[in-house]
C-alpha cells in the first residue's frame, strides 16, 4: 500500500503570497490527483498528473516521478483559496489502489 | 464530467440509530465509491458499488454496518447502522470519468454526520 505524506499540515499566509504544498509517496504510481476540499466537506478535482507540469489559472501542479514527489503552487493567493488541499495517488490494482494524503489546511488572510 | 448530488449535507444523530445517505449522479456510471473521512484523517474507501451486484467492501467495513444499495446506474445509498460516536465523520460518494489512469475524480458535497 502506498504511503502518502503531505506537508505542511497547516499553512496560514497573507493574501498575495506564493503558496507551495508538497506531496511525497512511497511506491511508483500511474497517476496523482490534487483535490480541493471546501469547508462543507465537498471535494473538487484540481489536477490529474502522470508526468511534468500542469497549469490552470493561478494553480500550478508539478510531479517528479523519479523522486516520487509532487507540488501544488498557488500564485497571488486569495482568501477564497482557503480550503484543504488533498493529494491522492493511484498505484493500480483497482478501486483500493487510490491512496489519499491527510490534506493541507490552507488559510489565506486578507 | 459528472455532477453528484449528495444528501443530507449534515445531520446530528442519536447513538443506536441509523441514517441513509443518498447519492445521485447526472450521468450513468458503472462504479460508485463510498468514502469515510474521520476528523483529521484522510479519505478511506468503504466500498465499491456496482449496479446489479452486491457492493465490494474494503477491509474493516462490513455490510451489516454499512449496507449499500445500487438500484440503477445513476443512484446509490449508503446506510450507517446502529451509529456510535466513532461513526462521526464526513461520508462522500465518488465516481470516475472512465478509469483510474485517465479519469478525473468526481465527488459529492459530502455528508457530515455527528453522532451524540
Amino acid at each position: 500500500k502506498n504511503e502518502v505524506e503531505q506537508s505542511p499540515q497547516n499553512l496560514t499566509a497573507q493574501e498575495g503570497e506564493f503558496i507551495t504544498i508538497n506531496c511525497s509517496y512511497s511506491v511508483g504510481i500511474s497517476a496523482l490527483h490534487w483535490l480541493q476540499q471546501h469547508p462543507g466537506g465537498g471535494i473538487v478535482s484540481l489536477f490529474m498528473l502522470s508526468s511534468g507540469k500542469k497549469k490552470h489559472g493561478r494553480l500550478i501542479a508539478t510531479i517528479n516521478i523519479q523522486e516520487k514527489h509532487s507540488s501544488l503552487h498557488i500564485t497571488a493567493s486569495h482568501p477564497r483559496d482557503s480550503a484543504v488541499y488533498i493529494c491522492a495517488v493511484y498505484s493500480g490494482g483497482g478501486a483500493d489502489g487510490l491512496t489519499f494524503g491527510k490534506g493541507t489546511h490552507l488559510i489565506i488572510q486578507p | 464530467s459528472a455532477v453528484i448530488s449528495q444528501k443530507p449535507s449534515r445531520d446530528i444523530c442519536q447513538r443506536g440509530t441509523s441514517l441513509t445517505i443518498q447519492c445521485q449522479v447526472d450521468s450513468q456510471v458503472t462504479m460508485m465509491f463510498w468514502y469515510r473521512q474521520q476528523p483529521g484523517q484522510s479519505l478511506t474507501l468503504i466500498a465499491t458499488a456496482n449496479q446489479g451486484s452486491e457492493a465490494t467492501y474494503e477491509s474493516g467495513f462490513v455490510i451489516d454496518k454499512f449496507p449499500i444499495s445500487r438500484p440503477n446506474l445513476t443512484f446509490s445509498t449508503l446506510t450507517v447502522s446502529n451509529m456510535s460516536p466513532e461513526d462521526s465523520s464526513i461520508y462522500l460518494c465518488s465516481v470516475e470519468s472512465r478509469d483510474r489512469v485517465s479519469g478525473e475524480l468526481f465527488f459529492g458535497e459530502g455528508s457530515r454526520l455527528t453522532v451524540l
